[in-house]
């Protein structure tokens, strides 16, 4: 199994700071997903990031995949309480088939 | 929109018994996939199949086994429950789809069941 390591496990921040998340690997994956996870539901895809050194946006967030392709960030600038929820990696399996995930990041925005 | 659609949101079930969760898709995926989620240890994939009829053992398969005689459904079967499999269980499909070594595998995954077994 390939090991996605994400850091830091928890965070807690006031709305309104900046925060970067994770995902750390040995292994090359062809891509890495984020996903997030609120209370009682199912992840929910965030992006995909495909090419070594690509950075995407989506609003106040900023994925960045490693030039390796081994690891992963995310930053969220100016956080609001609305992304309180767990920060999952994810990346394709040897298999080809299934993700392997990694433990996540449970981020708490209070206001 | 995808739907995931798991028959059950909470389950309570007694040592010893055979359980049975149920999960549909609506989008024709060919992929399908049952993880369990427990604090601190993440999502880890107890099966997965990528076509009907067809499974392969995921990182913890041991005291489950998985049925997909349609290509929608995708079950998880609990052969004789036991209190360590008390867990969130989440099943999730997505479209097998690779372009050069570029693989788009977009999990999308059902509102989880949290089974408890006593």
């Amino acid at each position: 199994t390939q090991l996605l390591e994400q850091s830091p496990q928890f965070l807690s921040i006031q709305e309104g700071e900046n925060l970067t998340v994770y995902c750390n690997s040995s292994s090359v994956f062809s891509s890495l997903q984020w996903y997030r996870q609120e209370p009682g539901e199912g992840p929910v895809l965030l992006v995909t990031v495909v090419t070594g050194g690509e950075v995407k946006k989506l609003k106040r967030l900023t994925f960045q995949f490693g030039d390796a392709r081994k690891d992963s960030s995310l930053h969220i600038t100016a956080a609001q309480p609305g992304d309180t929820g767990l920060y999952l990696c994810a990346g394709v399996s040897n298999s080809g088939y299934a993700l392997n995930f990694g433990k996540g990041t449970s981020l708490l925005v209070t206001p | 929109d995808v739907k995931v659609t798991q028959s059950s949101r909470y389950l309570v079930k007694r040592t010893g018994e055979k359980v049975f969760l149920e999960c549909v898709q609506d989008m024709d995926h060919e992929n399908m996939f049952w993880y369990r989620q427990d604090p601190g240890l993440g999502l880890r994939l107890i099966y997965f199949s990528y076509d009907v009829k067809m499974k392969e053992k995921g990182d913890i398969p041991e005291g489950y086994s998985v049925s997909r005689e349609k290509k929608e459904r995708f079950s998880l079967i609990l052969e004789s429950a036991s209190t360590n499999q008390t867990s969130m269980y989440l099943c999730a499909s997505s479209l097998y789809d690779r372009f050069g070594e570029q693989v788009n595998t977009e999990a999308f995954f059902g509102q989880g069941t949290r089974l408890t077994v006593v």
